[in-house]
């Protein structure tokens, strides 16, 4: 079946405009998460949806950052006024059920540059 | 809070060696871990959990192991082949008793495999 679907796959933006990323789960995962990797840095944890419950914004930057998930399904995750230190690849997973013990299911990524 | 350290960013080895790549936590022992492979321009993907009650997880060429009292975990390629080639990311639980969801990924060792 299809996997974790992102776009776009890459996204040049000027600094201080808007930009809006987009994840289609696997159908059927519950769990869905967002994280960015920076060159040479780790995966950081940005927010995550489970089912019906308000999300874990705790890993969001700033009040910049905001997402949001509709029907349980995809989700669009908003950058505002956007800064040269947004640049990054932005990873979106998907997870059976929430919880440490399932495997994320990861996309490809979207390549954001902010000139 | 929980840290991960992956204590080599590089590992190069010859082919058919045995790979043997390290994680570090810094505090209280997670119920489960783990490790994610990454190749260049693609999300991460899962390879193996293994849960805190087990010393030892196989798969094909992969064993995984778990130290609670050392605070690591160790993966290893056996026979190796160029093309396992790639950064390893091992991720655990970053709250105690679990976030529901906020795994944190170590920054990765990238491995590479001469033929």
């Amino acid at each position: 079946g299809a996997g974790v679907s992102q776009s776009p796959s890459n996204k040049v933006t000027e600094k201080g405009k808007d930009v809006e990323l987009r994840c289609d789960p696997i159908s059927g995962h519950t769990a869905l998460y967002w994280y960015r990797q920076s060159l040479g840095q780790g995966l950081e944890f940005l927010i995550y949806f489970q089912g019906n419950s308000a999300p874990d914004k705790s890993g969001l930057p700033s009040d910049r950052f905001s997402a949001e998930r509709t029907g349980g399904s995809v989700s669009t995750l908003t950058i505002q006024r956007t800064q040269q230190e947004d640049s990054a690849v932005y990873l979106c997973a998907s997870s059976l059920a929430g919880g440490e013990a399932n495997e994320r299911f990861f996309g490809p990524g979207t390549r954001l540059t902010v000139l | 809070s929980q840290k991960i350290e992956q204590n080599s960013e590089a590992l190069n080895i010859q082919e058919g060696k045995t790979a043997t790549l390290t994680c570090n936590y810094t505090n209280y022992s997670p119920a489960y871990l783990q490790w994610y492979r990454q190749d260049p321009g693609r999300g991460p993907v899962f390879l193996l959990l293994i849960r805190e009650n087990e010393k030892e997880k196989r798969k094909e060429r992969l064993k995984v192991t778990f130290d609670t009292t050392l605070k690591q975990s160790l993966f290893h390629i056996t026979a190796s082949q160029p093309a396992d080639s790639a950064t390893y990311l091992c991720a655990l639980d970053s709250l105690y008793g679990g976030s529901q969801g906020n795994l944190i990924f170590g920054k990765g060792t990238k491995l590479s495999v001469k033929p």
